[in-house]
């Protein structure tokens, strides 16, 4: 069946590091894929949208690009700040689960001052 | 813009006791969703209904009952809580129930149970 995988369970930085989390999933059709952000006390909240039609979205200063050959999508940040710090969900709607969100386990970024 | 309610913010219940949840929302759309959140386990998919009086089982709907009797709200009830349960349910919203719309989440009902 469908499914997302994500690896980091935590990542801790310094502020102006490089910032890279990747996600795989797998389905058999042509997905929408999307990073959602959840900053402390809450609820999830869209950071980037990507369809497969055009690889790559940007918002906020993060940029996600996904890759079909590899089945999988990144999001990335140049230069992260303290304000980063939040757990990030990849997620993923295809047809084949009835168009509803199959989410990866999160990331959580911490950011060191 | 808009807003998610959710009532309870933490909820603390006796095993075997049915407990209700409630969300409302303002933005006028026409799905509503129940995720359940556990720590390293992403969100899961309890419920969700597409319009007033519609029920959709997600995969996680044994042990709950949901209930959208009118296009703003969408209530969830444990129908008996399970003792050491610990979770975060969330609610979220979207224009249409396909496709590429936007979920928009509340900040979540915190459920202990002694």
């Amino acid at each position: 069946g469908d499914s997302v995988i994500q690896m980091q369970g935590q990542v801790t930085l310094s502020e102006n590091d490089f910032l890279f989390i990747n996600c795989t999933y797998s389905t058999t059709g042509y997905p929408t894929l999307f990073w959602y952000v959840q900053y402390s006390g809450e609820g999830p909240q869209l950071l980037l949208q990507v369809t497969t039609a055009n690889n790559k979205g940007s918002s906020r200063g993060f940029e996600a690009t996904y890759d079909k050959g590899t089945t999988s999508f990144h999001l990335q940040k140049t230069s992260v700040q303290e304000i980063d710090s939040a757990v990030y969900y990849c997620a993923m709607r295809d047809r084949g689960s009835n168009y509803q969100l199959i989410w990866g386990s999160g990331t959580k970024l911490i950011i060191k001052p | 813009g808009g807003i998610i309610t959710q009532t309870p913010k933490f909820l603390i219940g006796q095993e075997g006791q049915k407990l209700t949840l409630k969300c409302q929302q303002n933005f006028n759309h026409d799905t509503m969703y129940w995720y359940r959140q556990d720590s390293g386990k992403g969100l899961r998919l309890i419920y969700y209904s597409i319009t007033e009086n519609d029920l959709q089982k997600g995969d996680l709907s044994e042990g709950y009952d949901a209930s959208r009797e009118k296009k703003s709200s969408f209530s969830l009830t444990v129908t008996s809580a399970q003792k050491n349960e610990m979770a975060v349910f969330l609610c979220a919203s979207s224009m249409g129930g396909r496709g590429a719309e936007t979920l928009y989440f509340g900040s979540g009902t915190r459920l202990t149970v002694l």
